[in-house]
């Protein structure tokens, strides 16, 4: 996962508890994307920066809040957690205009009980 | 309907066939075209970008209809190895970048 980090790998939360996800990149991209994988839905944008000090709702930003730290960091927080909001999440850098650079980091597996 | 939509399959096919997997978006803003690979429970890492005049990356071929809104990616000879979940990946102007469900290929001795 050269580039993208993320943390936690692994969370348990109580349905109401809050956390945030965090993610860091050391290859000076401007996008940064979170988003979320469930099983048989492929992944679904929850928001992007497409530059730094702007974020965007994606797909399924409902329940959830982005703070683009500054060009490197790009954080994910559950206010409010819900069980619907058990799922793989993934941060992932992009680049480019006629070729591209994209990773992805490792993936935050969250359980919301 | 969802912005980018592919046929989940699941595919299965004998190694050596030569298989097909297709992708529809719904947006005309759309800029910029992408395969992905995902392993289970891994991360997607880009596989190749797509473009109207066609693209070729040794045994994988990607087109690009913009005027249907249709992207391909063909495999021939398949490998075991290429047992996988190929996702469609379109770039909007704005910068966002939407995903289709996948579609899975197995492909069997």
């Amino acid at each position: 996962n050269a580039g993208v980090t993320q943390t936690p790998k692994f969370q348990v939360l109580k349905t109401g508890q809050s956390m945030t996800l965090q993610c860091a990149q050391d290859m000076n991209h401007n996008s940064m994307y979170w988003y979320r994988q469930d099983p048989g839905m492929g992944l679904r944008l929850i928001y992007y920066s497409a530059s730094e000090g702007t974020t965007d709702k994606g797909e399924v930003p409902n329940g959830y809040n982005v703070s683009r730290l500054n060009k490197r960091e790009f954080s994910l927080r559950l206010e409010s957690a819900a069980p619907s909001q058990t799922s793989v999440y993934f941060c992932a850098i992009f680049e480019g205009t006629e070729t591209y650079e994209q990773y992805f980091g490792p993936g935050t597996r969250l359980t919301v009980t | 309907r969802k912005e980018v939509e592919q046929d989940p399959g699941p595919f299965n096919v004998p190694e050596g066939a030569t298989v097909a997997f297709n992708c529809t978006y719904s947006n005309s803003a759309s800029q910029s075209f992408f395969w992905y690979r995902q392993d289970c429970r891994k991360e997607p890492k880009l596989l190749m970008s797509v473009y109207s005049s066609g693209n070729e990356d040794g045994r994988f071929t990607a087109q690009l209809n913009r005027a249907s809104q249709y992207i391909s990616l063909l495999i021939r000879d398949s490998k075991l190895s290429d047992s996988a979940t190929y996702l469609c990946v379109v770039n909007m102007i704005t910068g966002k970048l939407i995903f289709g469900q996948g579609t899975t290929l197995q492909v069997k001795p």
